[in-house]
């Protein structure tokens, strides 16, 4: 069965540091990844995905994606944090014999000034 | 110009009452979904329809019934409401068909049920 793991609920980092956001995957078949951001009494926002080509993913708002299948991850970075980067980072995958998306169970990114 | 919107976007209730929650799209995505976002920020799909036609429909109560009239709109009616049922729910449309398979999300509806 598709599942995807964000096994951290809350990652904290100061401002201007870079960020990890954790994703792992287990899928059957080529994954379809994705990352997305919550922020708070709002819709989910999408940020970037992997469908094909490039294991290195750039998205919205400087946020990039490493896709690496040995290790089935699929982990968001950003090279310098915001505060206002604060918010619940979501990790999918798509389901390609259904058209399901399975999401993780969210991570909460704290970023202090 | 709002790509996914929803009505409303709170609603308050008693058990036992009928509601319905309304979505529209205007992005001239094929396929639609509704998900339950729980107080723990879980988030699961409900139903999905492609092009007004159901493609999944995930073990939910009966009570739930979604509905699309055209491609561009997704509703979702709801009996017998429970106290369980207190959750907020998204509504979201992608387009797979032409390699564009991110979901874009309503604002969602905050469901409570007294």
């Amino acid at each position: 069965a598709q599942s995807v793991a964000q096994p951290e609920d809350q990652v904290n980092v100061a401002e201007g540091n870079p960020l990890t956001v954790k994703c792992t995957y287990s899928v059957s078949g080529n994954p379809y990844l994705f990352w997305y951001v919550q922020y708070p009494n709002r819709g989910l926002q999408f940020l970037l995905k992997y469908i094909t080509g490039d294991n290195l993913v750039k998205g919205s708002y400087g946020f990039e994606a490493e896709f690496n299948k040995s290790q089935t991850s699929f982990h968001l970075k950003k090279p310098s944090a915001l505060v206002s980067d604060s918010a619940l980072y979501f990790c999918a995958v798509r389901d390609g014999g259904t058209y399901k998306y399975i999401f993780g169970t969210g991570t909460r990114l704290k970023v202090l000034a | 110009d709002t790509a996914v919107s929803q009505t409303p976007k709170y609603l308050v209730t008693q058990m036992g009452n009928d509601k319905s929650i309304k979505c529209e799209q205007n992005l001239g995505h094929d396929t639609m979904y509704w998900y339950k976002q729980d107080s723990k920020k879980f988030l699961k799909i409900m139903f999905s329809y492609n092009n007004k036609e159901l493609i999944i429909n995930e073990t939910v109560p009966n009570r739930f019934s979604p509905k699309s009239p055209d491609k561009a709109h997704l509703n979702l009616h709801i009996n017998s409401l429970e106290l369980g049922d207190s959750a907020v729910y998204f509504c979201a449309s992608s387009q797979p068909g032409q390699g564009s398979y991110e979901q874009y999300f309503g604002p969602g509806t905050r469901l409570t049920v007294t």
